[in-house]
């Protein structure tokens, strides 16, 4: 099993479509949640952390299951400009230290007008 | 404010050759991780580098080592290059061992001929 399973899709969504995106991982120590985002050719950036009791900002809203481990991520009112792919990424902890970040493989998503 | 920093931009090297990144953190930022990211795929957890010392390690072989030096900016080294260590290389800096989100340099697309 990977240690960070997600759909690679695509999902193809018109402008204004809800669309949500999950994520799985593996390692049930985990304790640190992220959702990042890559446009094509560039570095990922940082869109939001995810927390416990879920979080949400502007129209993007990030949920985390512990007991079934997986992340969510849920976009309203999609934009053109939300065409990306959008990384999960989670923390394999050690002790005594933080461990290493790991990538899923990414969701591309692609908004039509 | 400076941003994470990567040279080379772009590298071609020919199969055996060695090639040296390097990566200047974000300012204020002084743990350093080095990801290799494969067309189509999420990036690949190589190694961490805190306080000059390698604090954590992927699945990659021996070929693939590192550096980092007391002004924090870190080296990657790859040796005996294979075809399929053609990749863009990331380099994402981050503040201490804990889980704090990493900020990516615009990364180095290497070619192995």
């Amino acid at each position: 099993r990977k240690e960070v399973e997600q759909d690679p899709g695509p999902f193809n969504v018109p402008e204004g479509a809800t669309v949500a995106f999950n994520c799985t991982y593996s390692n049930s120590a985990s304790q640190s949640f992220f959702w990042y985002r890559q446009d094509c050719r560039k570095e990922p950036k940082l869109l939001m952390s995810v927390y416990s009791s879920g979080n949400e900002d502007g129209r993007f809203t990030a949920q985390l299951n512990r007991a079934s481990q997986y992340i969510s991520l849920l976009i309203r009112d999609s934009k053109l400009s939300d065409s990306a792919t959008y990384l999960c990424v989670v923390n394999y902890p050690r002790s005594g230290n933080t461990g290493k970040l790991i990538f899923g493989q990414g969701t591309t998503l692609q908004v039509k007008p | 404010d400076a941003g994470v920093t990567q040279s080379p931009t772009h590298l071609i090297k020919t199969r055996g050759q060695q090639v040296t990144l390097r990566c200047s953190p974000k300012s204020g930022h002084d743990t350093v991780s080095w990801y290799q990211q494969a067309l189509g795929q999420g990036p690949q957890f190589i190694f961490q580098y805190y306080e000059e010392e390698e604090r954590q390690r992927g699945n990659f072989p021996d070929r693939f080592s590192g550096h980092q030096f007391p002004n924090y900016s870190s080296e990657l080294n790859v040796n005996a290059l294979l075809l399929g260590d053609s990749a863009l290389y990331l380099c994402a800096s981050s503040l201490g061992v804990r889980d704090s989100p990493l900020h990516f340099g615009n990364g180095t697309r290497l070619t192995v001929t």
